[in-house]
């Protein structure tokens, strides 16, 4: 059974560097079939997608975050990371990793992407 | 502001039926599949449909997708007080390049 675990500092400091690992076991990170991605809930607030890694380096990430976020990917260690620099208050939140599926359906010409499983999260605070 | 609306919050009682609805474009909706999450309080979400209507192993019947033009839409039937939950859409937005959600919906069953 595939499982997902974060790891990182809770505390971070205004204008440092937000650093998170996540690492997988029951399963290869250099599974051809997926990505790996984070994704970060603000307290009370609803789920964003950060950015996605294959196993080969390949990334995107998210516009409005793209010019901070940094994935890296270990595939000796069986693990992915998010570096997102300059943090602010804005940037507390609990930060998921999950395993993402995606692909392109040549019959409907739609891409499907979804989540799973997921980590169980950690809350990253920006505080001074 | 996401990408994708959802109502705040629906409700029902239990052993009813509740859809929640999740509305977006062109660039995501109506050109994707939809996936939808449940996140029980204090945990991760959990992956409930994918591909608009695709159940994983171990999810009961009792939840159903659907997707018309720019619109997606969840079904929960036989309503539990389990249930209880904030549910999230999510999809492809092909403008963006990236995967959006919509803001999530809150179920209470009374």
């Amino acid at each position: 059974q595939l499982q997902l675990q974060e790891s990182g500092p809770g505390l971070v400091k205004p204008s440092e560097t937000l650093s998170l690992t996540c690492t997988v076991s029951g399963g290869s990170i250099s599974s051809s079939s997926y990505y790996w991605g984070w994704i970060r809930q603000p307290p009370g607030k609803g789920l964003e997608w950060i950015g996605s890694i294959y196993y080969s380096g390949s990334t995107y990430y998210n516009p409005s975050l793209k010019s901070r976020v940094t994935i890296s990917v270990d595939t000796s260690k069986n693990q992915f990371s998010l570096k997102l620099s300059s943090v602010t208050a804005a940037d507390t939140a609990v930060y998921y990793c999950a395993r993402q599926s995606q692909g392109y359906d040549i019959l409907t010409g739609y891409q499907n992407n979804w989540f799973d499983p997921w980590g169980q999260g950690t809350l990253v605070t920006v505080s001074s | 502001q996401s990408v994708l609306t959802q109502p705040p919050s629906v409700s029902a009682a239990p052993g009813q039926k509740v859809t929640i609805s999740c509305s977006g474009s062109s660039s995501n909706i109506g050109n994707n599949y939809v996936s939808w999450y449940q996140q029980l309080p204090g945990t991760a979400p959990k992956l409930l449909i994918y591909d608009n209507n695709k159940r994983p192993s171990g999810i009961p019947d009792r939840f159903s997708g659907s997707k018309s033009g720019t619109s997606a839409t969840l079904g929960i039937t036989g309503l539990q007080t389990g249930d209880e939950a904030d549910y999230y859409c999510g999809t492809w937005d092909s403008s963006l390049s990236g995967v959006v959600f919509g803001g999530g919906t809150k179920l209470t069953v009374l």
